[in-house]
């Protein structure tokens, strides 16, 4: 079935840079969905985008929806310890209620 | 608001016995809500789909017998395995899709089951 790629699938950066990370799919999505997961927690849904090149914060994250529809971003600036954890997006399949979900990227944040 | 609650945290059981696993939408209603289950450092695999009112929607390879969802009103599904195994030991998390119109699901901290 359908696969959310992401990229990169790990990322060690040093505590104060940027980070950015992507989602690509084969096919169009109407929506993309981010979320954030850390160990033996569910994810937390961090920023939800409805609409081609919407571009929509969240305090230091910052998410677009690519024109294409078959691409989103999310860039996290000055990253601190706590953004530590696993990033996920997703988006809704053509039908039912079902979302594919996005094969993580896994941030450490190197103190 | 969007806070969905699971219970319990983690189980230890024994193998041959049945575990439950409730899922509450706390402050709103969804008639649609989804079981995953989680392999270390993988992503979500959807087991199924759970619909109140009506029977739930296996995905492939999911044994319906094995795994039972009972969506009995808007903001509770509960998940019981049946017969548990140590094949069966994994972190299943749940979501909810709120009856609001928009493509979104909010997850519950998940449920670590241990089968010895």
């Amino acid at each position: 079935g359908q696969q959310l790629n992401q990229s990169p699938q790990s990322m060690f950066i040093q505590e104060g840079e940027d980070v950015s990370m992507n989602c690509t799919s084969s096919s169009i999505f109407n929506t993309w969905l981010w979320y954030k997961q850390d160990p033996g927690e569910g994810p937390v849904l961090l920023i939800a985008l409805y609409k081609a090149g919407e571009l929509t914060s969240n305090g230091r994250l910052t998410a677009q929806f690519g024109i294409t529809r078959k691409d989103s971003f999310l860039n996290i600036s000055a990253s601190i310890p706590s953004d530590v954890g696993i990033y996920f997006c997703a988006g809704p399949r053509n039908t039912g209620n079902q979302f594919y979900f996005g094969t993580g990227t896994s941030l450490t944040v190197i103190p | 608001g969007a806070v969905v609650s699971q219970h319990p945290s983690w189980v230890i059981c024994k193998s041959g016995t049945s575990v439950k696993i409730e899922c509450r939408s706390l402050d709103f209603q969804a008639t649609t809500m989804f079981w995953y289950r989680q392999f270390p450092k993988q992503s979500l695999m959807l087991m199924a789909t759970s619909n109140e009112g009506s029977k739930a929607t296996y995905e492939q390879g999911v044994e319906k017998d094995k795994f039972l969802i009972n969506h009995a009103s808007l903001t509770l599904s509960t998940l019981t395995v049946t017969s548990a195994h140590p094949e069966d030991s994994s972190f299943y998390i749940c979501s909810a899709r709120p009856d609001r119109g928009l493509d979104e699901q909010f997850f519950g901290p998940g449920t670590r089951l241990t089968v010895l």
